[in-house]
């Protein structure tokens, strides 16, 4: 049980276009679900916390404008990185967490972006 | 100074040692603490977690909790070639806010 799933795992796209990653909770109903990015040999930064049916919370220094969150559904998050730029590529990440097993967040696979 | 300090490594040690992982941090209002296993190219996955001070333990990875030295310890006995990955300390405030803040990671290699 537990499980996240990600799509795409990886993408290639030119400097400019818009990129959406979704992020699915498959045997669960995540309440929370969290984006981080994770540049080579570092570790997870937070990017923005979503509560299904509520605004997304960003972290400090991320323009909410360029990482546009969606929490439809307790069973899906959605990161659209607007307007990609090289400085973009990195590796995406979700994690999801459900009412009651807070403590407990499980993460998907992760989405190697690269912006040419 | 960042919150939680983990070296990183890496760390090589031949298959069926005992391996030492060690997080410290400098808040002191962590409660929960995790220990997250990530492979390259891989989402975490968590291993176990803590709540406040004392060890826990599952088949062959323990956490240690020493709140009072704002240290956390996991160890893998008879280490495997299949445990080579980076290992994610995590903590978070409460049970409310859900927010992790991670180390750095500590890659370990098990050598056969």
């Amino acid at each position: 049980g537990a499980v996240v799933s990600q799509h795409p795992s990886w993408v290639i796209c030119k400097s400019g276009t818009s990129v959406k990653i979704e992020c699915r909770s498959l045997d669960f109903q995540a309440t929370t679900m969290f984006w981080y990015r994770q540049f080579p040999k570092q570790s997870l930064m937070l990017m923005a916390t979503s509560n299904e049916g509520s605004k997304a919370t960003y972290e400090q220094g991320v323009e909410k404008d360029k990482f546009l969150i969606n929490h439809a559904s307790l069973t899906l998050s959605t990161l659209t990185v607007t307007s990609a730029h090289p400085e973009d590529s990195s590796f995406y990440i979700c994690s999801a967490s459900e009412g009651g097993r807070a403590v407990e967040q499980f993460f998907g696979p992760g989405t190697r972006l690269t912006v040419l | 100074q960042k919150e939680v300090e983990q070296d990183p490594g890496p760390l090589s040690v031949p298959e069926g040692a005992i391996v030492s992982l060690n997080c410290t941090y400098s808040n002191s209002a962590f409660q929960y603490f995790m220990w997250y296993r990530q492979y390259s190219r891989k989402g975490p996955e968590l291993l176990m977690y803590t709540y406040s001070s004392g060890n826990k333990e599952d088949g062959r990875f323990t956490a240690q909790v020493d709140k009072s030295s704002k240290y956390i310890s996991l160890f893998i006995r008879d280490s495997q070639p299949s445990d080579s990955a980076t290992y994610l300390c995590a903590m978070m405030y409460n049970n409310a806010g859900n927010m992790l803040t991670f180390g750095g990671g500590t890659r370990l290699m098990v050598k056969p």
